[in-house]
């Protein structure tokens, strides 16, 4: 069975500081790795994609893939009460599916 | 503006009474999915389609069906729901299988 894991938090942060997210996912010929944010009672928002190892940046927000460890996280600078959400990690494993993890809730504390 | 539509928002029904829960996109994507979403278990796939009259399983399946006659079209069917389908179902297009979804705004479903 092809898994995403995440830690379900709450994981709370004080604004201002950087969120750090973590997934680890059990496929390792996994292509494509995604994150969502999903606001409570709203759809998952497509926030970053990545697909090779190393960083990738976007604003305030970067992903971090490494294939190596099967591991992907993201990390959110600068937190703002806004970005108080759960997190959700998605993994493209091929054959056409994608596994999503369960969501980490982030609170980010004024 | 780009969007899946997915109709209606809220459902409450009986045990057995068929129903269709409607999705589309404007976006002109080939692949479509169908995702539940249940506390503690995240995102869980029912069905997907690579593309019209192309539909395959997800991890979920039993109790569901789906067509896709049209593109822009992708309807749930449950043709005899039961009270372990009450769940937030999500609807999801990309322009391909291994890219980033577009989620519709979910229907919740209760099944009494």
């Amino acid at each position: 069975q092809k898994e995403v894991e995440q830690n379900s938090g709450p994981l709370s942060v004080p604004e201002g500081a950087i969120a750090s997210l973590n997934c680890t996912y059990s496929d390792r010929v996994s292509q494509s790795f995604f994150w969502y944010r999903q606001y409570s009672g709203k759809s998952p928002e497509l926030i970053m994609s990545i697909y090779s190892n190393g960083d990738k940046e976007d604003g305030r927000f970067t992903a971090q893939l490494n294939k190596a460890s099967q591991y992907v996280s993201l990390l959110i600078r600068d937190s703002q009460p806004s970005d108080s959400a759960t997190y959700l990690c998605a993994v493209y494993t091929g054959g056409f599916k994608t596994i999503f993890g369960a969501g980490t809730r982030l609170f980010v504390k004024a | 503006e780009a969007q899946v539509t997915q109709n209606p928002r809220y459902l409450i029904t009986v045990t057995g009474k068929k129903l269709t829960v409607t999705c589309s996109q404007n976006m002109n994507h080939e692949y479509m999915s169908w995702y539940r979403q249940d506390p503690g278990l995240g995102l869980r796939q029912i069905y997907y389609s690579m593309n019209v009259e192309v539909t395959d399983k997800g991890d979920v399946p039993e109790g569901y069906k789906v067509s896709r006659k049209e593109k822009r079209n992708f309807p749930l069917i449950l043709e005899s729901p039961s009270p372990n389908q009450t769940s937030l179902y999500f609807c999801a297009s990309s322009p391909g299988a291994s890219g980033g979804y577009t989620f519709g705004s979910g229907t919740r479903l209760t099944v009494v």
